[in-house]
């Protein structure tokens, strides 16, 4: 079946520039996750979803990076006028239910570079 | 706060032999526990998962890893490393909302011939 899907798979963006990124979840999961992995790092938590609603965005790490998921399906993770320290591996994954005791099933990532 | 640490940040070995990789927590309660592999590009797979009853849990790929309360670890070990299996290996710690987990930060898995 369908896993997690993201795109684009890499993206170059000039600091500065305002960047999407997408998330098509496995068909039917509840809840979404993005995080963020640096390089030579594990992924660090950014934000979650469950169905449309966005339940926790402690891990954001500034109001330059912003998430939605108005039907509560696909997601986009959006950050304005990127910076350098903005480059990373962002991971999207979801989960059947309400998490718990489910593990995340992740997509591939978008490596992002911001020159 | 809860926190993973993995202290091998790189592991060499031959295949064939036997692997451990090392995990430590800290948190609170009773954890649920991950091992996730990373290969080159792709995104994390899970390994195996530990929630509560039997401390020894057993993985895909021919993993186990075992829970120890009282050392607050969770080291995977495989009895016999094949070539496939390098690679990077990630340990995470989640809570009531587990996909809401905190990652050590890997372990670089090379196999030599």
């Amino acid at each position: 079946g369908a896993g997690v899907s993201q795109s684009p798979r890499y993206k170059v963006a000039k600091r500065g520039q305002d960047v999407a990124l997408r998330c098509d979840p496995i068909s039917g999961h509840v809840s979404l996750f993005w995080y963020q992995q640096a390089l030579g790092q594990g992924p660090e938590f950014l934000t979650y979803f469950q169905n449309e609603a966005q339940l926790d965005k402690s891990g954001l790490p500034s109001d330059r990076f912003f998430a939605e998921r108005p039907e509560g399906s696909v997601s986009t993770l959006k950050i304005q006028r990127t910076q350098q320290e903005d480059s990373a591996v962002y991971l999207c994954a979801s989960i059947p239910g309400q998490g718990y005791n489910s593990p995340l099933h992740f997509g591939n990532g978008t490596r992002l570079t911001v020159t | 706060a809860q926190s993973v640490t993995q202290p091998d940040i790189h592991i060499t070995v031959s295949e064939g032999a036997s692997l451990e990789l090392r995990c430590n927590y800290s948190y609170g309660a009773t954890p649920y526990l991950f091992w996730y592999v990373q290969s080159p590009g792709q995104g994390l797979q899970l390994l195996l998962k530990y929630f509560s009853g039997d401390t020894l849990v057993q993985g895909i790929k021919g993993f186990e890893a075992e829970f120890k309360r009282s050392q607050s670890s969770f080291n995977l070990r495989k009895p016999s490393v094949h070539w496939s299996d390098a690679a990077e290996y990630f340990c995470a710690v989640g809570n009531t909302n587990a996909g809401k987990s905190t990652f050590g930060d890997g372990t670089t898995l090379t196999v030599k011939p």
